[in-house]
């Protein structure tokens, strides 16, 4: 059974700083992994999306690497800003099935 | 243009009442998913459909029945309605070829409170 895991569970840094968030998966059978962000009362933004073949996706500030062997990916934050504070998630769909298994999430606070 | 779009956005109502939320998707995704997000928010699958049939029922009560008229709708159906049912319930599409599942898009999410 697909278990995901997000560490930290919460995370505060300054302003600028460049920060990493990470998300394991216990079965590597997957399709591909996927990073969202939530804003509060607000829905899921999908972030980066990495196939199961690749290693690594970038878009803006955002890097996303996937390390399928180990069941590690990580999601890489360059230079902070406080728009960036919200509540990020990691999903992967199991091959063979049609679902998303969902992390329980890295709260993120940025301060000004 | 609204990827996935869900209906009502906020929905109170009484225990025993029976109500639905509807679900849109424009992006014809063949593949369509009930999320439900709990007071810790962790989200966790309800049903999923594929080409408008039912792939998935996550352990869920027969009281809550998803429809699926067509592959761009998948509407929520919950009857007789429990305090424990008051969430956000998030939509969201994707679509699955083969060995792939492509990006998946959600709704910006209903929150249900029932009193």
């Amino acid at each position: 059974k697909q278990e995901v895991t997000q560490i930290p569970a919460a995370l505060s840094v300054p302003e600028g700083e460049n920060l990493v968030l990470n998300c394991s998966f216990t079965d590597s059978a997957i399709y591909n992994l996927q990073w969202f962000r939530q804003d509060p009362g607000k829905g899921l933004t999908s972030l980066l999306l990495i196939q199961s073949s690749q290693r690594e996706q970038t878009s803006g500030r955002l890097n996303a690497s996937l390390d399928k062997s180990s069941g590690r990916s990580t999601l890489y934050i360059a230079a902070s800003q406080p728009g960036d504070s919200a509540t990020y998630l990691c999903a992967v769909p199991p091959s063979g099935t049609y679902k998303y298994i969902f992390g329980t999430g890295t709260r993120l606070k940025v301060l000004a | 243009d609204t990827a996935v779009s869900q209906t009502p956005k906020y929905l109170v109502t009484q225990m025993g009442n029976d109500k639905s939320i509807k679900c849109e998707q424009n992006l014809g995704h063949d593949t369509m998913y009930w999320y439900k997000q709990d007071s810790k928010k962790f989200l966790k699958i309800m049903f999923s459909y594929n080409n408008k049939e039912l792939i998935i029922n996550e352990t869920v009560p027969n009281r809550f029945s998803p429809k699926s008229p067509d592959k761009a709708h998948l509407n929520l159906h919950i009857n007789s309605l429990e305090l424990g049912d008051s969430a956000v319930y998030f939509c969201a599409s994707s679509q699955v070829r083969g060995n792939l599942n492509t990006e998946a898009f959600f709704g910006q999410g209903t929150r249900l409170t029932v009193v």
